[in-house]
């Protein structure tokens, strides 16, 4: 089937804007994650989601990030204020099974571009 | 602190030639680790997962190894289109929710 969809691929916004970047895991997947990645950077961990509650919120880098996961399904990051150090790859990522040993499958990531 | 450091930074090879990539990590309750293959503007791809030291994983000319403190990653008779960027990442801990912690990375390029 299809895997990790994420949209918009690219995002450029002017600082202080609202931006939201969605993630549609591999139909099925029960766990869903939000990492992202800066120029020369290791992939950092957000937030992951398992079904649609986030037990573990504490990879957010500030209160102007939030997530949400409807229906077990789609998730939307939502960056507000948005500062230039924002400017990433955010990937998300999917898996089929939290508490096992399952990798994430990854999806193609939205280029944010804060200007 | 879980903690993944992968060396070198970069690396140059000819068409042919093997290399080892290394991949150091120090965590708390190792459950998996796993490799991942990028490509420049695309998401991470699934390699191998290795669960205990001793363990080995093969694909095509890549062959992954684990010992209690680290993993390599053997690359037999490389070819330009295994160019890259390799990363290792580790799940750890009881409540870790399959989160993965991740190293560096290392830019592999191989030349014709």
């Amino acid at each position: 089937g299809a895997g990790v969809s994420q949209s918009p691929s690219n995002k450029v916004t002017e600082k202080g804007k609202d931006v939201e970047l969605r993630c549609d895991p591999i139909s099925g997947h029960t766990a869903l994650y939000w990492y992202r990645q800066s120029l020369g950077q290791g992939l950092e961990f957000l937030i992951y989601f398992q079904g649609n509650s986030a037990p573990d919120k504490s990879g957010l880098p500030s209160d102007r990030f939030s997530a949400e996961r409807t229906g077990g399904s789609v998730s939307t990051l939502t960056i507000q204020r948005t500062q230039q150090e924002d400017s990433a790859v955010y990937l998300c990522a999917s898996s089929l099974v939290v508490g096992g040993i399952s990798p994430l499958h990854f999806g193609n990531g939205t280029r944010l571009t804060v200007t | 602190e879980d903690q993944v450091t992968q060396s070198p930074e970069a690396l140059r090879l000819q068409e042919g030639e093997s290399s080892s990539l290394n991949c150091s990590y120090t965590v708390s309750g190792l459950r998996g680790l796993f490799w991942y293959r990028q490509d420049p503007g695309k998401g991470p791809e699934f390699l191998f997962t290795l669960y205990s030291a001793g363990e080995e994983k093969e694909k095509e000319r890549l062959k992954a190894t684990l010992t209690k403190k680290e993993s390599f990653l053997h690359i037999t008779a490389p070819k330009p289109e295994d160019s890259a960027t390799y990363l290792c990442a580790v799940q750890a801990g009881e409540n870790a929710g399959n989160m993965l912690t991740f190293g560096g990375g290392t830019r592999l390029m191989v030349k014709p």
